[in-house]
């Protein structure tokens, strides 16, 4: 069955500190992508990153960096030097093909505060 | 950028009317469009799945008949909720995926969100 588990429910750092958001998911199918989305306070949802299975380098896109650890079923997400502006609620989300209608189904979440 | 478009953004309606809301893909075609629930700080829960030109698939636990959704054209989705109920308050969410070779491949791109109060 699918899964997807982000353990830490709220992080709360100080603006400029490196913070890392941890994603671990379950999958039986060895074909899948794996998402990243931020929803700030207005609620939309952001997407950031898509990482296919077969892919595993990791990615840096300014502040970001992804860690895909298909060994641990991981893929983390680190913001460095964190802003303000980061603080919203960040989702790990999984599509394998065995869900049958193309669903992708999303972790709890984890509230991010960044205070200034 | 592909671009959901969700409306309204906020509805307040009394007990026992119906709300509308509606989803359109603006600069894609999607064949599936994907309706979701977020209750305060909590995650997206997936209600169902809207196929162009067939019914809904909904997920267990979902009411068919007080979620109505209707898939009438590749860039339209509405979700009714039907004879609300103030335990119908939430923030629908829809999104789409583009409709590529590879449909595991396109990311999700999400409305807006319609946050529902049901009075």
């Amino acid at each position: 069955a699918q899964k997807v588990t982000q353990a830490q429910t709220e992080i709360s750092v100080v603006e400029k500190e490196d913070v890392t958001l941890d994603c671990v998911y379950e999958t039986r199918d060895t074909t899948y992508y794996l998402f990243w989305y931020k929803q700030p306070p207005s609620g939309e949802l952001v997407f950031l990153i898509r990482r296919n299975s077969f892919d595993e380098q990791n990615e840096i896109s300014g502040r970001y960096s992804w860690n895909f650890q298909k060994s641990t079923s991981s893929f983390n997400f680190t913001i460095t030097a964190s802003q303000v502006v980061d603080s919203a609620v960040y989702f790990c989300a999984l599509w394998d093909s065995g869900t049958g209608g193309f669903k992708t189904i999303f972790g709890a979440g984890t509230r991010l505060f960044v205070k200034a | 950028g592909a671009v959901v478009s969700q409306h309204p953004s906020r509805v307040i309606c009394k007990s026992g009317t119906s709300v509308k809301i509606e989803c359109r893909s603006l600069d894609f075609q999607a064949t599936t469009m994907f309706w979701y629930r977020q209750f305060p700080k909590q995650s997206l829960m997936l209600m169902a799945t809207s196929n162009e030109g067939s019914k809904a698939t909904y997920e267990q636990g979902v009411e068919k008949d007080k979620f109505l959704i209707n898939h009438a054209s590749l860039t339209l989705s509405t979700l009714t909720v039907t004879s609300a109920h103030p335990e119908d308050s939430s923030f629908y969410i829809c999104s789409a995926r583009e409709s590529l070779g590879d449909r595991g491949s396109s990311p999700l791109h999400f409305g807006n969100g319609t946050r529902l109060t049901v009075t």
